[in-house]
């Protein structure tokens, strides 16, 4: 049984640039998370999502970030327009659907430089 | 709103030693905590979680962790250190209403355990 997937790993993209980051849960997982790590800090939560349909997304930034998870196929995170503050490690976790009393499981991130 | 300090931006030990990662959370009601490990260029593991039932919880590589509810602690151990548990490690909470695996992270802990 594969983790979660991401990629790619890492990423490099120019100011001004779109970058698309791609998650593919656990199988039987069906909650994705997106989390940024930024330099020296923690973990913050941006985004849960199910099949579908965006739940919470309270720690997304309001301009130029979104994110699907699609009926078929990853998740995407899209970060339009790159700016050198968006350079981070971004996380994905997921979770089965009864959600009580698991962990989240995390993927090994995408790390995003934007020169 | 809940949050997680986690007071020690480095902990060394010596091989051997017994070892302590603290963490302190606030959050209204029964929290749900959790310890994640990450090494240099990866992504989290889960290590424990403590949800309900009895306050010492034991996890993976011979880690535990003690609830402490009256002083909102939920502290990482382990008896004897190895050099390869050398790694970041981060505590998270998750508030019990929540419904799904919206987590809040300290800031990481560097331990550093020498030979």
């Amino acid at each position: 049984n594969a983790g979660v997937m991401q990629n790619p790993r890492h990423l490099v993209r120019r100011r001004g640039q779109e970058a698309r980051l791609r998650c593919s849960p656990m199988k039987g997982h069906s909650h994705v998370y997106w989390y940024r790590q930024l330099p020296e800090e923690g973990l913050k939560f941006m985004v849960y999502l199910q099949k579908e349909n965006i739940i919470d997304e309270s720690g997304m930034p309001k301009e130029r970030f979104s994110a699907e998870f699609p009926k078929e196929g990853p998740s995407i995170l899209r970060i339009q327009q790159v700016v050198r503050g968006d350079s981070a490690a971004y996380f994905c976790a997921s979770s089965p659907p009864s959600e009580s009393n698991t962990e989240a499981f995390f993927g090994q991130g995408t790390r995003l430089t934007v020169v | 709103a809940q949050s997680v300090a986690q007071p020690e931006d480095q902990v060394n030990v010596a091989e051997g030693n017994p070892l302590t990662v603290k963490c302190t959370y606030s959050v209204s009601g029964n929290p749900y905590l959790f310890w994640y490990v990450q090494y240099p260029n990866r992504g989290l593991q889960f290590l424990l979680k403590y949800i309900t039932g009895d306050n010492l919880v034991k996890g993976s590589y011979g880690f535990e962790a003690e609830f402490n509810k009256s002083q909102t602690s939920f502290h990482l151990k382990k008896p004897s250190a190895l050099v390869s548990d050398s790694a970041l490690y981060f505590c998270a909470v998750r508030a019990p209403r929540t419904g799904f695996q919206k987590l809040v992270f300290g800031t990481g802990t560097r331990l550093l355990v020498s030979p």
